[in-house]
């Protein structure tokens, strides 16, 4: 059974860097079948997809994050991770990583369905 | 603003069949599947649709899912309490490089 877990600080300053981390066990983060995504969610809103990265290191980012964003993988620990820059308060959700499995193709891209998730951990933007 | 529409709420009583909607465009729905997700109170989103009407092992027959056009639909029959919940569509978006794209949600109320 595979399983995600994030970790990290729940607690970052304005204007600093949020950095989490994503470990998947029960399965290879190199295999070629999967994205691994970064997806967040403020409280009482919905879901905002931040990025993927696929065991190559390809990486895909939303347009409206991506001037800050920066996901990293480390196939050695199984695990990827997530920095985000400049945050502010607008920043303040719970954060989930989740398992993005490939099945269509369009435009250059391959996409699926996520899968699996981790529990989700909640970061909160605050001085 | 979310790229994908539902709407913000629906309900049913026990027993009855609900629909929830999901609008996008030609970038979206138009042209890549519809994934559907339920998420309980507190817990992360669950995958409960795929490829637009696929169900995942070990969800109830009772959720399905059809896609046309732009739109995508996901139908829960013979509801239960324990299908409060929200619920949200997905889909790839070949805009701006490609990028995924959720809808705002839908809070289901079982009455």
């Amino acid at each position: 059974q595979v399983q995600l877990q994030e970790s990290g600080p729940g607690l970052v300053k304005p204007s600093q860097t949020l950095s989490l981390t994503c470990t998947v066990s029960g399965g290879s983060i190199s295999s070629g079948s999967y994205y691994w995504s970064w997806i967040r969610q403020p409280a009482g809103k919905g879901l905002e997809w931040i990025g993927r990265i696929y065991t190559s290191g390809s990486t895909n980012y939303n347009p409206s994050l991506k001037s800050r964003v920066t996901i990293s993988v480390d196939t050695s620990k199984n695990q990827f991770s997530l920095k985000l820059s400049s945050v502010t308060a607008a920043d303040t959700a719970v954060y989930y990583c989740a398992r993005e499995v490939l099945g269509y193709c369009s435009g250059g891209s391959c996409y699926g369905p996520f899968d699996y998730w981790g529990q989700g951990t909640l970061v909160t933007v605050s001085s | 603003q979310s790229v994908l529409t539902q709407p913000p709420s629906a309900s049913g009583t026990p027993g009855q069949r609900v629909t929830i909607s999901c609008s996008g465009s030609s970038s979206n729905i138009g042209s890549n599947t519809v994934n559907w997700y339920q998420q309980l109170p507190g817990t992360a989103p669950k995958l409960l649709i795929y490829s637009n009407n696929q169900r995942p092992s070990g969800v109830p027959d009772r959720f399905s899912g059809s896609k046309s056009g732009t739109s995508a639909s996901l139908a829960i029959s013979g509801l239960q309490s324990e299908d409060e919940a929200d619920y949200y569509c997905a889909a790839w978006d070949d805009s701006l490089n490609g990028l995924k794209v959720f809808g705002g949600g839908t809070k289901l109320t079982v009455l």
